[in-house]
């Protein structure tokens, strides 16, 4: 059974870090590019960043540019989100996700998330 | 930006109709996906380059195209079809609708 299960999210203090991990199975991991995907409370669905799939290439959202850091372990399958300098508007949900019908569109399938919440 | 606009919301009785539309100038050009997201679950893929259903989800699920607007559509609405729904594409960068809200009546 394919599972992605996003571990690491909790409280923490404006300008704080946190590290996100998203550990996949059930499918060949190295094959696939991966996203991270936000949603602040109440709020919509928000792209963050992506990886391809031997994590050569990264992208991210203008929102988290210069703060986020996406990279990846095949050998461990788990996908990571290195996220520094949070701000309380980084209040989110947030999944990790498999794009299946296209390297950057048509997810398939999430995690169930993992809730970050910046505050003092 | 890129930006894809959503109606915020969309009412239907049981059993009717229940059409949502997403509209962006790099639709012509680019692939549209529709995401259903119930309180407090992660999203669903419900619908794939712009028409494709994937294996599980519903025939009255179904999906098109015109120009720089793509529609889900929703036919013999159900009660448990009320939810949140969202469009996905990608132009520079990836981007979702503001997404709609489907309340079933």
């Amino acid at each position: 059974e394919v599972q992605l299960v996003e571990s690491g999210g909790g409280l923490v203090q404006p300008g704080g870090s946190l590290r996100l991990s998203c550990a996949a199975s059930g499918f060949t991991f190295s094959s696939y590019w991966m996203h991270w995907v936000r949603q602040a409370p109440g709020k919509g669905l928000v792209w963050v960043s992506r990886i391809n799939s031997d994590g050569s290439s990264t992208s991210y959202a203008d929102s988290v540019k210069g703060r986020f850091t996406i990279s990846r372990d095949n050998a461990k399958n788990t996908l990571y989100l290195q996220m520094n300098s949070l701000r309380a508007e980084d209040t989110a949900v947030y999944y990790c996700a498999r794009a299946d019908y296209d390297i950057l569109t048509g997810y398939s399938r999430w995690g169930q998330g993992t809730l970050v919440t910046v505050s003092s | 930006s890129y930006e894809l606009t959503q109606p915020p919301s969309v009412s239907v009785s049981p059993g009717q109709t229940a059409r949502i539309t997403c509209s962006g100038d790099a639709l012509p050009k680019q692939y549209a996906y529709w995401y259903q997201q119930k309180p407090g679950q992660a999203p669903v893929l419900v619908i794939y380059k712009d028409s494709e259903r994937p294996s599980g989800i519903p025939e009255r699920f179904s999906g098109s195209s015109s120009g720089t607007t793509v529609t889900l559509t929703i036919s013999g609405v159900q009660a448990e079809d009320e939810a949140d729904y969202y469009c996905q594409s990608a132009d520079s960068s990836v981007v979702f609708g503001g997404g709609t809200k489907l309340t079933v009546l």
